[in-house]
């Protein structure tokens, strides 16, 4: 079983704040990088897979980085809204098409 | 088109009941995917499904589980015999092609199981 993993657990930011979070992974047998945000009483959203070291991708105000040598990869949101309020989960995966997910980041933005 | 299908969106169920949880992945979708959260924590892979076939289930939790896959399409996942740790959302998820772990995964909304 390999170890992702996600933190802060849970964040709150005030409405127009920036934030980001941090997913931890395995630098070793890398194919896939893959982040999720899963808003309450819906299914998961796929906003970013990354597979390059040094990858950048952008959707609006959300960005994500990624450094496969060193096994990480964050996740930046510019200027909150509370519609951004919701769990990010981070997912590697392997070249054997498995997928490991973190925990999540649960974000709540204050109005 | 259609995103991916799960049903039912809850059940409960008494301890020892067998329950079946059916996924329609999206048209055309050859790559299926079941996972399952427990309260407070993370996605738990089960199984994938490369066509009508699974590769690997080493991820089915007991010998209770067991998961089919038919014509490609629709997937049942079945727990025999429940007890109360059984209780979770089980989400299914598809991706368009087989064996590409950089591709996006489609999730349904998940079936919510509880194991009285």
């Amino acid at each position: 079983i390999l170890n992702v993993e996600q933190s802060p657990q849970s964040l709150h930011v005030q409405e127009g704040d920036s934030t980001n979070f941090t997913c931890s992974f395995p630098s070793s047998n890398f194919y896939a990088l893959h982040w999720y945000r899963w808003e309450t009483a819906k299914s998961p959203e796929a906003l970013f897979v990354m597979t390059l070291n040094g990858d950048e991708k952008k959707k609006g105000r959300i960005s994500a980085t990624l450094n496969t040598k060193e096994g990480y990869s964050y996740l930046y949101i510019k200027g909150s809204q509370p519609e951004d309020s919701a769990t990010y989960l981070c997912a590697f995966s392997s070249p054997g098409n498995q997928f490991y997910f973190g925990t999540g980041t649960s974000l709540t933005v204050i109005p | 088109g259609a995103g991916v299908s799960q049903s039912p969106s809850n059940k409960v169920t008494e301890k020892g009941k067998d329950v079946e949880l059916r996924c329609d992945p999206i048209s055309g979708h050859t790559a299926l995917y079941w996972y399952r959260q427990s309260l407070g924590q993370g996605l738990e892979f089960l199984i994938y499904f490369q066509g009508n076939s699974a590769p690997d289930k080493s991820g089915l939790p007991s010998d209770r589980f067991s998961a089919e896959r038919t014509g490609g399409s629709v997937s049942t996942l079945t727990i025999q015999r429940t007890q109360q740790e059984d209780s979770a959302v089980y989400l299914c998820a598809s991706s368009l092609r087989q064996g590409a772990s950089s591709e996006t995964q489609y999730f349904g909304p998940g079936t919510r199981l509880l194991v009285l």
